[in-house]
């Protein structure tokens, strides 16, 4: 079974530019979600989608984050502008959505590392 | 506000020892706790759950314990090997809604040693 796959892997970028990350998770799985990992920090929760509608996108920063999931299959998260503090390793996992079970059994991709200098 | 709480950032444990990763946390609504496992360069990935309905839970080599009235869980590594060398992070989720949503630790690096 292939797993959750992310690109690029690694993306510099200058202040202020713009940059998109794509997730394509496993075959069948109607969960998707995005984590934001600060080096020294544990995975923050930016966006989940159940199919191609937000579940929850509370602690994502509107003004200058989006994200899609055209078709409820694969996903892009987009920055514009970035800042220094959005460097970070940004994960993208996804779940099965089984009735009646709790789905809180992710699986990551290897994440895509931005530095933003 | 850190929910989830590891207040040891890195553990060295002998190869064969018992290793016991540590995890505290303050939202009394968590009634779902998992632990994950990272290596360098790769995703986390699941290691074990637990449900707060019990207070332990095994799966081979590795056991969580819950104690719910300290609001406090542990992983044990028994034997502790080479390759359980990692990240391990814990995971907390209450259900709002129709949605889960899980609160990570900072984790803790363990370091196997022969």
């Amino acid at each position: 079974e292939a797993g959750v796959a992310q690109s690029p892997r690694y993306k510099i970028i200058e202040k202020r530019q713009s940059v998109a990350f794509w997730c394509n998770p496993i075959s069948g799985h109607a969960t998707l979600y995005w984590y934001q990992q600060i080096l020294g920090q544990g995975p923050k929760l930016l966006i989940q989608f159940q199919n191609n509608g937000v579940v929850d996108d509370s602690q994502l920063p509107k003004d200058r984050f989006s994200a899609e999931r055209l078709k409820g299959v694969d996903s892009t998260l987009k920055i514009q502008p970035a800042k220094l503090e959005d460097s970070a390793v940004y994960l993208c996992a996804s779940s099965p959505r089984r009735t009646g079970t709790r789905n809180e059994k992710l699986f990551f991709g290897s994440g895509t590392q931005l530095s933003v200098l | 506000d850190q929910q989830v709480k590891q207040n040891s950032p890195s553990l060295s444990v002998q190869e064969g020892r018992i290793s016991i990763l540590n995890c505290d946390y303050t939202n009394s609504m968590f009634d779902y706790f998992l632990w994950y496992k990272k290596y360098p360069a790769e995703g986390p990935t699941f290691l074990i759950s637990i449900s707060s309905i019990k207070d332990k839970n095994e799966d081979g080599r590795f056991t969580v314990f819950l104690n719910k009235s300290a609001k406090h869980l542990s992983l044990h590594i028994v034997p502790s090997q080479p390759g359980d060398s990692a990240v391990y992070f814990c995971a907390a989720s209450a259900k709002t809604g129709t949605a889960s949503k899980l609160t990570f630790g900072t984790g803790t690096r363990l370091q196997v040693t022969l």
